[in-house]
């Protein structure tokens, strides 16, 4: 069955970096797009950016532009995100979650997410 | 580019609920809608304004009407109880837009 699976919780200081992973299977990771969303306490889903592990992006959204890179590792089908200069505002559940393109089409499988905590 | 929800919807089990998602691009480019639960990855209900995943009950259906996408949840159950967002992709700025999030309880 198509499953993400995610890397364990986070817990980093401000200004420190973490870099997430989202390891696929049961499908061609090559011929479906990448996403990162987040979603921080108490708050709504917000769309971090894509990936395309066949080709093209990444595209990221233009609030994380310069602290987020995205990659991929088509040797083990998995997909990183990596988020830089860690604020405290960024404590959130990080999730992936595949699409047949980088537009228009729904998020048909995610990830479970990944908690990462930003405390000093 | 906004995405407008209801922060909370109340409904009793076995009637129907409305979840909203007001928008300005809404009617020209697809809608797709999201459960959240609690400790669960989302799962979506409705892509592309009305169509259903396989698996997904048929009491979840959803509509366009303007500049208006609503999701519909007919006989609710407790197990329907969760976080519902709309989705959307905004031409505009190339980026994925999500509403706010609307809360269903089921009494």
């Amino acid at each position: 069955q198509i499953q993400l699976v995610h890397s364990g919780a986070e817990v980093k200081k401000p200004g420190a970096s973490v870099k997430v992973s989202c390891k696929a299977s049961g499908y061609s990771f090559i011929d479906y797009h990448i996403h990162w969303v987040r979603q921080a306490p108490g708050q709504g889903l917000e769309w971090m950016g894509w990936i395309s592990p066949g080709s093209g992006g990444p595209k990221y959204a233009q609030k994380f532009q310069g602290r987020v890179t995205m990659t991929k590792d088509t040797s083990i089908n998995t997909a990183y995100m990596e988020l830089s200069r860690l604020r405290s505002d960024d404590t959130a559940v990080y999730y992936c979650a595949r699409s047949y393109s980088s537009s228009w089409h729904h998020f048909d499988y995610w990830g479970q997410g990944t908690l990462v905590s930003v405390s000093s | 580019f906004v995405l407008t929800q209801p922060p909370s919807v109340s409904v009793a089990p076995r009637q129907t609920a409305s979840i909203t998602c007001g928008g300005d691009n809404i009617g020209s480019d697809p809608v797709h809608w999201y459960q959240l639960k609690p400790g669960q990855a989302p799962v979506v209900v409705v892509f592309d304004n009305s169509d259903r995943p396989s698996g997904i009950p048929e009491r979840f259906s959803g509509s366009i009407s303007g500049n208006t996408a609503t999701l519909t949840i007919s006989r609710v159950e407790a197990g329907d109880e969760a976080d519902y967002y709309c989705q959307l992709w905004d031409t505009n700025s190339d980026h994925w837009v999500f509403g706010g999030g609307t809360k269903v309880t089921v009494l």
